[in-house]
């Protein structure tokens, strides 16, 4: 069984660009969650992907956006990148039919860096 | 507005020796409160989560202990081990509208001395 997958591992922008970053959640899960953390805090919730739907979101402006295709792996997509969206980005998985109430399961995390 | 207080931010333990680290919650609608462990550069994993049905959960060296009415739950780490230095964060999980909101305390950061 594969578990969460995230690419790249890390990435480096400038501020203004735009930037894409990918999850392929584990077999078996359909819901995929996004999370940022900034260096020394705990995750904060972003959005939640179920069935190729978003089924959630957090306190993050419209330029953070995302998708989930039919396979339910997932993108997460920022525009007009800031200094402060610096951190590690994080994807978790979870057994779905879109209930909080199951388990998510965590990625790596891709480390995104605005210059 | 800080809706998880973890405490403390940072622990230092005695190889064998019990760490504990509390959480206090506000919202009396969270149903689901799971601790993950985070070792750097890496993302956090689950350790163990508990339901408010219970008072009190255990798997292995890792017990969680809650406590609904004083709305505060703790991870209790059993004879610690170096490999058992890391981060810890509890979680709960907010079931309104967004099924999937996992609000994070800050973290521990426990050290374990051999």
């Amino acid at each position: 069984e594969t578990g969460v997958t995230q690419s790249p591992t890390h990435l480096i922008k400038t501020r203004g660009q735009q930037v894409t970053l990918r999850c392929s959640s584990q077999s078996g899960h359909n819901t995929v969650s996004w999370y940022q953390q900034a260096l020394g805090q705990g995750p904060q919730f972003i959005f939640q992907y179920y069935r190729e739907e978003e089924n959630g979101r957090g306190n993050f402006p419209p330029r953070f956006s995302g998708l989930q295709f039919p396979n339910y792996s997932s993108e997460l997509n920022v525009n007009a990148l800031e200094l402060d969206d610096s951190a590690l980005y994080l994807c978790a998985s979870s057994p779905g039919g879109g209930s909080g109430h199951n388990e998510q399961f965590f990625g790596p995390g891709t480390r995104l860096t605005v210059l | 507005q800080q809706q998880v207080k973890q405490s403390p931010q940072s622990l230092i333990v005695q190889k064998g020796g019990i760490s504990i680290i509390n959480c206090a919650y506000e919202n009396t609608a969270f149903d689901y409160f799971p601790w993950y462990q985070q070792f750097p550069g890496k993302g956090p994993a689950l350790l163990i989560a508990i339901r408010p049905d219970v008072s009190e959960k255990k798997e292995g060296r890792f017990t969680i202990s809650f406590n609904k009415s004083a709305k505060q739950f703790s991870l209790h780490i059993m004879d610690s081990q170096p490999g058992d230095s890391a981060t810890y964060f509890c979680a709960a999980l907010d079931y309104g509208g967004s099924q999937g909101n996992l609000i994070f305390g800050k973290g521990t950061k426990l050290s374990v001395k051999p």
